[in-house]
Order: structure tokens, then sequence, then C-alpha cells
């Protein structure tokens, strides 16, 4: 099993770009999440899933949007990058709810926005 | 919503030693638990710990919860050099858990 995995593992934004982090995972989770971590702030939640086609806004989702059209695979996107942005953002996976179960991480995604 | 916060922020011990942090929280919860992050890595789970449980060990990993003082401790005994890493700690909220700021240790060989 891979766990869950991430991609891609770094990249580089100028300020209005888009992209779309990819995160996957083989354990058969109903529950899937975005975090960002900056320094100094912990881990926030940016978005989660519940199950295939079902998400939900976290602590911060303002400038980032998802989608769970897979069971397997929960997609974050940014629109239109900005500075702010820059973080290192993590996806995690749990099989039930999260305050109730351990949360498998991703190896994170390190985006930096010029 | 409720957060958890580490206490001390930095901790730096010989090989060998024991590390103990420390974790509060404002609301009440049904669940804490413990996480552990290596430089450049991914969250790993080390142990959760309910409510109705006052103490438990997980290897040389030892975490208390007195939800009286809306507190946790993590205990890890005779420290190596692979314990370097930010721990940790996270409360249940509504659908999520929330994390606390992190808890950096330094285990010197």
């Amino acid at each position: 099993n891979a766990g869950v995995t991430q991609t891609p593992k770094f990249r580089v934004l100028k300020t209005g770009q888009s992209m779309t982090l990819l995160c996957a995972q083989d354990m058969n989770h109903e529950y899937m999440y975005w975090y960002r971590q900056d320094p100094g702030m912990g881990l926030r939640l940016i978005h989660y899933s519940v199950g295939e086609g079902t998400t939900a806004k976290g602590e911060v989702p303002d400038g980032y949007n998802v989608s769970r059209l897979k069971k397997q695979n929960f997609l974050l996107g940014l629109e239109s990058a900005a500075p702010s942005q820059t973080s290192v953002y993590f996806c995690a996976s749990s099989y039930g709810l999260a305050s109730s179960e351990e949360q498998y991480f991703g190896p994170g995604t390190r985006l930096t926005v010029t | 919503s409720q957060q958890g916060e580490e206490d001390p922020q930095a901790l730096s011990i010989q090989e060998g030693e024991n590390a103990t942090m420390n974790c509060s929280y404002k609301t009440s919860i049904n669940n804490l638990q413990w996480y552990r992050q290596n430089s450049g890595r991914g969250l790993v789970h080390l142990i959760l710990i309910r409510s109705n449980e006052r103490e438990k060990h997980s290897g040389r990993l030892r975490v208390t919860l007195d939800t009286s003082k809306k507190s946790s401790s993590l205990l890890i005994t005779a420290s190596r050099a692979a314990d370097t890493a930010s721990y940790f700690c996270a409360t249940d909220a509504p659908g999520r858990l929330a994390f606390g700021k992190g808890n950096q240790v330094v285990v010197i060989p």
C-alpha cells in the first residue's frame, strides 16, 4: 500500500496563476482532508470531504476549491494564486470521523507563490 | 474553535533522557490525539486517548489526560536521536481535528 500520496512535491507559481494539487489514497477511506501548514501556525484545515461527491469548508477555505469525484482522489485547486498561499499543503485521510479516528497524512506539497 | 496548545515550544535533551510536553485545550473533548512530524515529512499518528481514559501507553510513549484541567501530556522515555521531531496534539472539533502549533524536540546523540 502506498498510503496517501500527493503530487506535485514542489511547485513555484506566479501571482495569478492557477494549479491543482492531487491527493490519492489506497486505503478505501471515506474521509479526506486538505491542510496548510505555516511556520508557527500549526495545521489549518482548508476543506474536507466525508465521501465521494461531497465537500465541505474548513477553517481557511477562501481562495481554494476542491473536488472529490472518485473516492480515492481529493483535488485542491487554486484559481488565482496569491503570495499569502505560499505554504506547505498536506492531504490526509481517515476511515471514519476525524475526531475519533487517526488520520493518515501524505508527504506534503511545498508551494511558493511569487 | 477549540485548539490544542503545546507547552513548551522547543525542547533539547540528551539521548537517553525523557522528554515531556504538554497540551492544553479550551473546551470539552471526546478524544485527544498526538502526532509526530519529522522534518520535511507528513504527520504520523502516535496515540489517541479518549475522554474517559486517564493514561495510555504505546511502546516508549505515555500519554495522560486530565479533563478537569483540560490538559494532556506526552512523555517519551529513553529518547533516541530518531525522536527528533515536532509533536502536535489535536483535539476533536465538529467533523475535524483542531491541531496545536507543535512542540519541537531535539534529541542530541
